[in-house]
């Protein structure tokens, strides 16, 4: 079962226009929500990151919203870039054993930004 | 700079032949995964290491093992490579609760 479901799976944005990508979890175990950005030929890495006691977090033109009743959040991406093309995952991190933690991740999105 | 570094970026093996792939990093973290990546899938968590020798199953562990004898080297064996095992692997390391690392991945083709 898709524990965390991303959507769409798809996207193509225009330059200077707003990218959004949206997740969706069920476990509320969950304690912290990353999203990582992958471009092709790369392992992904860590773009922002929030926690659930926060509704929204802004890094540049970067902004996550967290809606924790609803146990959703969203990527937003202001005046998309080129740049900014990449697929993008979100994830959400539950602890295992002792100070060990595991990520369970969305199904990813492909971003386009096209000129 | 945090570096994660898996041994082959390709590989090509035959059918039930055992495959080794390795992982090392280098910042001293706890914590080593193994993930597998396809398309319309994610990343799937095949096993994980919170700390030498210790291990626990993930999401899809059936078909794969590990072994971690060194806090900084993690290796996800295939006993007996089919078919359906065709895919991108990626090695993550994080210290505690903090940032997953990724590695550039292994894109393994199993014929």
């Amino acid at each position: 079962q898709q524990q965390v479901k991303q959507s769409p799976q798809s996207l193509i944005v225009q330059k200077g226009g707003i990218s959004i990508i949206n997740c969706a979890y069920e476990n509320t175990a969950f304690d912290y929500f990353p999203w990582y950005q992958q471009f092709p030929g790369k392992g992904p890495a860590l773009l922002i990151a929030i926690r659930p006691d926060v509704s929204e977090k802004k890094e540049g033109r970067f902004t996550i919203s967290f809606n924790k009743s609803a146990k959703q959040f969203s990527l937003h991406i202001m005046d998309s870039q080129p740049g900014d093309s990449a697929t993008y995952f979100c994830a959400a991190r539950v602890l295992t054993t002792g100070t060990a933690s595991k990520l369970t991740f969305g199904t990813g999105t492909r971003l386009q930004v096209t000129l | 700079d945090v570096k994660v570094t898996q041994s082959s970026r390709y590989l090509v093996k035959r059918t039930g032949e055992k495959v080794f792939l390795e992982c090392v990093q280098d910042m001293d973290h706890e914590n080593m995964f193994w993930y597998r990546q396809d398309p319309g899938l994610g990343l799937r968590l095949i096993y994980f290491s919170y700390d030498v020798k210790m291990k626990e199953k993930g999401d899809i562990p059936e078909g794969y093992s590990v072994s971690r004898e060194k806090k900084e080297r993690f290796s996800l064996i295939l006993e007996s490579a089919s078919t359906n095992q065709t895919s991108m692997y990626l090695c993550a390391s994080s210290f505690k609760t903090t940032e997953a690392f990724f590695g550039q991945g292994t894109r393994l083709t199993v014929v």
